[in-house]
């Protein structure tokens, strides 16, 4: 069955680095989206992205965020000047193609970013 | 907005015993809601989807879940409880398939000999 991978599975960054999260969504997959989890809390969601451009943004997504989608396969979260409150478990999610669009997300198995 | 209401923190129940996880949403419309796992140090697996249609849903790993408008709930529920199912359980819920996901807390299930 088709998934969600994400790399790294952890990343280790100094306050103020800048750092970057890496996808591979389901190849036919349209709608892409991150998510983060921080320790013992539930998850949350950060940005929604759709026909190359960000279709929803909560609260957290503030202007320290951005999404690109480099190529045809790849989706990636920057993180420009890291904070510590920014250590969490990134969580990538994918959903709908050209047959179906409504179909649930399908998540990747997350980046842990710890903070230091 | 929408929002999540899981009641139980944890769960602790016996190999084989029966299972009911709790989930009150808020929404004005008719939602779309989805139960997702969490194993230790893995990502989200979804376990079954409500979007229409007959109110009792089928899931994975012998998991069901059944909506209840008047209720506002979508509680998840397996008849027999394995030692692999113990995990951290989310529901979630959302306007559309494609929109963004709205979690509760989680309940975490241990499961005992």
């Amino acid at each position: 069955e088709p998934e969600v991978t994400q790399t790294p599975s952890h990343q280790v960054t100094q306050m103020g680095q800048e750092v970057i999260l890496r996808c591979v969504p389901i190849s036919n997959h349209l709608y892409f989206y991150w998510y983060r989890q921080i320790l013992g809390q539930k998850v949350e969601f950060l940005v929604s992205f759709y026909n190359n451009e960000i279709s929803e943004k909560s609260e957290i997504f503030d202007d320290q965020f951005s999404v690109e989608r480099p190529d045809g396969s790849n989706f990636t979260l920057k993180i420009r000047s890291t904070k510590l409150e920014d250590s969490a478990m990134y969580f990538c999610a994918s959903s709908g193609d050209r047959d179906e669009a409504n179909q649930p997300q399908h998540f990747g198995d997350g980046t842990r970013l710890s903070i230091l | 907005a929408q929002s999540v209401t899981q009641p139980d923190i944890h769960i602790t129940v016996s190999e084989g015993a029966s299972l009911e996880l709790r989930c009150n949403y808020s929404y004005g419309a008719t939602p779309y809601l989805f139960w997702y796992v969490q194993s230790p140090g893995q990502g989200l697996q979804l376990l079954l989807k409500y979007f229409s249609g007959d109110t009792l849903v089928q899931g994975i790993k012998g998991f069901e879940a059944e909506f209840k408008r008047s209720q506002s709930s979508f509680n998840l529920r397996k008849p027999s409880v394995h030692w692999s199912d113990a995990a951290e359980y989310f529901c979630a819920v959302g306007v559309s398939g494609n929109t963004p996901l709205v979690f509760g807390k989680g309940t975490r299930l241990s499961v005992i000999a």
